[in-house]
């Protein structure tokens, strides 16, 4: 039981590159997040998906966008990436939304020069 | 809207220190509230949660207690240790805003032999 892994753990793009974060989990979760963690400013959610086919729009979904084809997985792209976007990335799963646990990630670097 | 506040470190204690972390809320309902821990490199762990008022979650010698009337949620242990050191964050999620996740800004804890 992995619980819930990230792909890749680093990545360095150039300004208008484009690239997909890969998140899966295990354990069967509906919910599913990808939030952005910045100095100071805490966990900021991007997109959540609340079951396979749908998303939906977080604080932050400016330059993101997001697939939930299978249940287990959660794809965040970055069309055109930019220094803005430079940030640590987390993915997070739970059973139902909100009172049981969220379970994160490790998470994933990503730099934009 | 919904928000959480905690207090801004960085927190540096010697072993055996008596630790207080602050942390109020803003909820238009009756969320539950989560403290989780990050480790250096890691992603998020939940390390403690309480469902309704008056709850207090424990786990690994920290405590936090529900309280409405004040709309606080602070962590306490009684006798840090080196292994303490991390981020500690503040969260809640409430059913009136679709149960998402509100994160504080995370206070850093840094304990010294």
């Amino acid at each position: 039981n992995a619980g819930v892994t990230q792909t890749p753990k680093f990545r360095v793009l150039k300004t208008g590159q484009s690239m997909t974060l890969l998140c899966a989990q295990d354990m069967n979760h509906e919910y599913m997040y990808w939030y952005r963690q910045d100095p100071g400013m805490g966990l900021r959610l991007i997109h959540y998906s609340v079951g396979e086919g749908t998303t939906a729009k977080g604080e932050v979904p400016d330059g993101y966008n997001v697939s939930r084809l299978k249940k287990q997985n959660f794809l965040l792209g970055l069309e055109s990436a930019a220094p803005s976007q430079t940030s640590v990335y987390f993915c997070a799963s739970s059973r139902t939304s909100g009172g049981p646990t969220q379970y994160f990630g490790p998470g994933t670097r990503l730099t934009v020069l | 809207g919904d928000s959480v506040t905690q207090m801004e470190g960085p927190v540096t204690l010697s072993e055996e220190a008596f630790l207080t972390i602050n942390c109020t809320y803003t909820a238009t309902g009756y969320p539950s509230l989560f403290w989780y821990v990050q480790y250096p490199g890691e992603g998020l762990q939940l390390l403690l949660k309480a469902t309704k008022a008056d709850d207090k979650g424990s786990n690994k010698g920290f405590e936090a207690t529900y309280r409405k009337e004040t709309t606080s949620f602070h962590l306490e242990k009684g006798s840090v240790q080196v292994s303490d050191s991390a981020v500690y964050f503040c969260a809640l999620s409430d059913l009136n805003t679709g149960n998402q996740f509100y994160f504080g800004t995370g206070t850093s804890l840094t304990v010294i032999p």
